[in-house]
């Protein structure tokens, strides 16, 4: 059972538009969120986080959006370039002192030149 | 940001074969965790460290233990590699007051 979903295993969008990335999540005890980057054969890289008391988060090109009640996350780039082409994962932590992340499948992004 | 190091980087081996995964931390972090992740799937933890002397199974089972003998040191051990182990490996830790998990850049096992 997912607990954390991405249901668009890929996406592509032409640079300098908007990206927007989606995460479904079905656990109402996750109360933080990370999305992180991913290129092929290399660890995961942090990028942005959210906390459930907040609905918006931003650092520089990257915004996340957290809609508690529709249990709804996403994460936009803007504007994409091609070197944000990369798998983005979600991932969601329990309240509490429960340290353990609750991954999605990813989304490949790919920006075209 | 933690500085993670991982290796090998690649490994090859052949059905049977001991093999441990090397982790290591410079951050001094407490918690210490490894995943499990192929192609086209989510990082599934199988194992993590709140401190020294402490491992837990994750949610994954795993026929890989791990051990920590020191802060920042989180071997993993497959007693007898199988081509089923085959998947890339994913070493993360997490400190401070923060909540976030910092990677290390992994190890991707093929054995044959």
């Amino acid at each position: 059972d997912q607990q954390v979903k991405q249901n668009s295993p890929s996406l592509s969008v032409q640079e300098g538009r908007i990206s927007i990335l989606n995460c479904d999540y079905t656990n109402s005890m996750f109360d933080y969120f990370l999305w992180y980057k991913k290129y092929p054969a290399e660890g995961p890289t942090f990028l942005i986080s959210i906390s459930s008391i907040k609905d918006k988060n931003e650092d520089g090109r990257f915004t996340v959006f957290l809609n508690k009640s529709a249990k709804h996350l996403s994460l936009h780039i803007v504007p994409s370039q091609p070197g944000d082409s990369a798998v983005y994962f979600c991932a969601a932590k329990k309240g509490g002192s429960n340290y353990k992340l609750t991954f999605g499948k990813g989304t490949l992004l790919t920006v075209n030149p | 940001e933690a500085d993670i190091y991982q290796t090998p980087r690649y490994l090859v081996i052949g059905t049977g074969k001991k093999i441990t995964l090397e982790c290591s931390q410079t951050m001094g972090h407490d918690k210490m965790y490894w995943y499990q992740q192929d192609p086209g799937m989510e990082l599934h933890l199988i194992h993590y460290s709140y401190g020294v002397n402490s491992t837990e199974k994750g949610d994954l089972s795993s026929e890989s233990t791990v051990s920590r003998i020191r802060t920042e040191h989180f071997p993993l051990t497959l007693e007898s590699a199988r081509p089923s182990h085959t998947s890339q490996y994913l070493c993360a830790s997490l400190g401070g007051v923060g909540e976030t998990q910092y990677f290390g850049p992994g190890t991707r096992l093929l054995v044959l």
